[in-house]
């Protein structure tokens, strides 16, 4: 069975600070990872996932099989990043993703 | 139409009641999933339609509960008999192909059953 686990339901931060926001998982074998957001009256939306490796609105997120974790980080939080992250897993030959229950990020002005 | 659209947005029904929800994909999409989240918890699989062909329903939680989807294009899922437990959002999201795991998701269905 596969399992996201994200640790914090909520997350306050000030502007200009670091964030992080942790997932966990639990598969047996490669899973892809992605992080998915929603901001305040809008719909749930891709934010990148990890084969990509790509930097998305200054985020990112490195898969740490080992820690079996993928964790989404920013150097610098804006007033604009506050909004709900999930963390999403997709199993080999599985098109469904299995979510997290999420993070509700609070960006402090 | 540019996104993906759900109706209604907003569901209130007396338990016992059916209730239907229907989900308009972005034209072209061929991959069509139902999610549906509860107060509290993430997003809880139902089932997955290539064209019109269900090959994943592993997701939903009772005989009560079953979805359709004709011309590879609207959808519809049918909860009968409606019990408290069913209040939720339920969440339509599409792809251009399955695999690809860029869902466009709907607003979503607030189903609340009293």
């Amino acid at each position: 069975a596969q399992r996201v686990t994200q640790p914090e339901k909520l997350l306050s931060v000030f502007k200009g600070a670091p964030v992080e926001l942790k997932c966990n998982y639990s598969y047996s074998g490669s899973p892809e990872l992605f992080w998915y957001v929603q901001y305040s009256r809008q719909r749930l939306q891709l934010l990148l996932r990890h084969i990509s490796r790509e930097s998305i609105k200054g985020f990112t997120a490195d898969l740490n099989k080992g820690e079996t974790s993928f964790h989404l980080k920013k150097p610098f939080a804006q007033e604009e990043d506050s909004a709900m992250y999930y963390c999403a897993l997709a199993g080999a030959g599985s098109y469904q993703l299995t979510f997290g229950k999420g993070t509700k990020l609070s960006v402090i002005p | 139409g540019a996104g993906v659209s759900q109706s209604p947005s907003n569901k209130v029904t007396e338990k016992g009641k059916d209730v239907e929800l229907r989900c308009d994909p972005i034209s072209g999409h061929t991959a069509l999933y139902w999610y549906r989240q509860s107060l509290g918890q993430g997003l809880e699989f139902l089932i997955y339609f290539q064209g019109n062909s269900a090959p994943d329903k592993s997701g939903l939680p009772s005989d009560r509960f079953s979805a359709e989807r004709t011309g590879g294009s609207v959808s519809t899922l049918t909860i009968q008999r409606t019990q408290q437990e069913d209040s939720a959002v339920y969440l339509c999201a599409t792809e251009g192909r399955a695999g690809l795991y860029g869902y466009t998701f709907g607003s979503g269905t607030r189903l609340t059953v009293v």
